[in-house]
């Protein structure tokens, strides 16, 4: 079954400490790996998307990066205003015409002053 | 307004209501979905339409109905719903072009309360 797990469910960091957020999947053909942001009461906003093994893309504090089983979203010197709920998604190749996401539940990230 | 919009924000509703929800993309796609978000649960597609035709019905409860007048336009009608319902609503559009995934974009969602 396809499937994405994320990991941690939370995270607490101070201001300025570095760390990584871990997206494992499941899909047969791999077609499109989504990072999204979501704040509270709001809908998720688009980061980045990957599509091979190697890949890497970079915005601001935050890198994303690609194996064949796993991402990382890694936050460099995080900011009271990173802190919101990180999403990842799969298209696999069941997607066909409907471009159907699979999400997993998200990290709740929380970056204190 | 750019982007994708959604009314209204909020919606409190009884379960012998009848409401409808909007969605608005400014973006030029020709794709659209309407997503379920529960706490604690990852986003569940309920609909998607390409090119203004129904691709997708995710199992969803007939009390949920559909309809896209056109590739800009996206709405979902709800009837009789029950508690469960009660969730965050969530719009988004991509654009369609062969074998490519292309990105989803969300509005802001809908808050709805089934009392």
């Amino acid at each position: 079954e396809d499937q994405v797990t994320q990991s941690p469910e939370a995270l607490r960091l101070q201001e300025g400490e570095s760390s990584s957020l871990n997206c494992s999947y499941t899909v047969s053909g791999l077609r499109g790996l989504f990072w999204y942001r979501q704040d509270p009461g709001k809908g998720p906003e688009f980061l980045f998307t990957l599509y091979s093994a190697g890949e890497e893309k970079e915005k601001e504090r935050l890198k994303a990066t690609l194996t064949k089983k796993e991402s990382f979203l890694h936050i460099t010197a995080p900011k009271p205003e990173d802190s919101a709920t990180y999403l990842c998604a799969v298209i696999g190749s069941y997607g066909g015409a409907t471009n159907k996401l699979i999400f997993g539940t998200g990290t709740l990230l929380a970056v204190q002053p | 307004e750019t982007g994708v919009t959604q009314t209204p924000r909020h919606l409190v509703m009884g379960m012998t209501n009848k409401k409808s929800l909007k969605c608005e993309q400014h973006l030029g796609h020709n794709a659209m979905y309407w997503y379920k978000q529960s706490a604690k649960k990852p986003l569940e597609l309920m609909f998607v339409y390409s090119l203004e035709e129904r691709v997708e019905n995710n199992s969803v409860p007939s009390r949920f109905s559909p309809e896209c007048p056109n590739s800009s336009h996206l709405f979902l009608h709800l009837h009789t719903l029950q508690p469960e319902d009660s969730a965050l609503y969530l719009c988004a559009s991509s654009r369609t072009s062969g074998g490519t995934q292309e990105t989803q974009y969300f509005g802001p969602g809908t808050r709805l309360l089934v009392l």
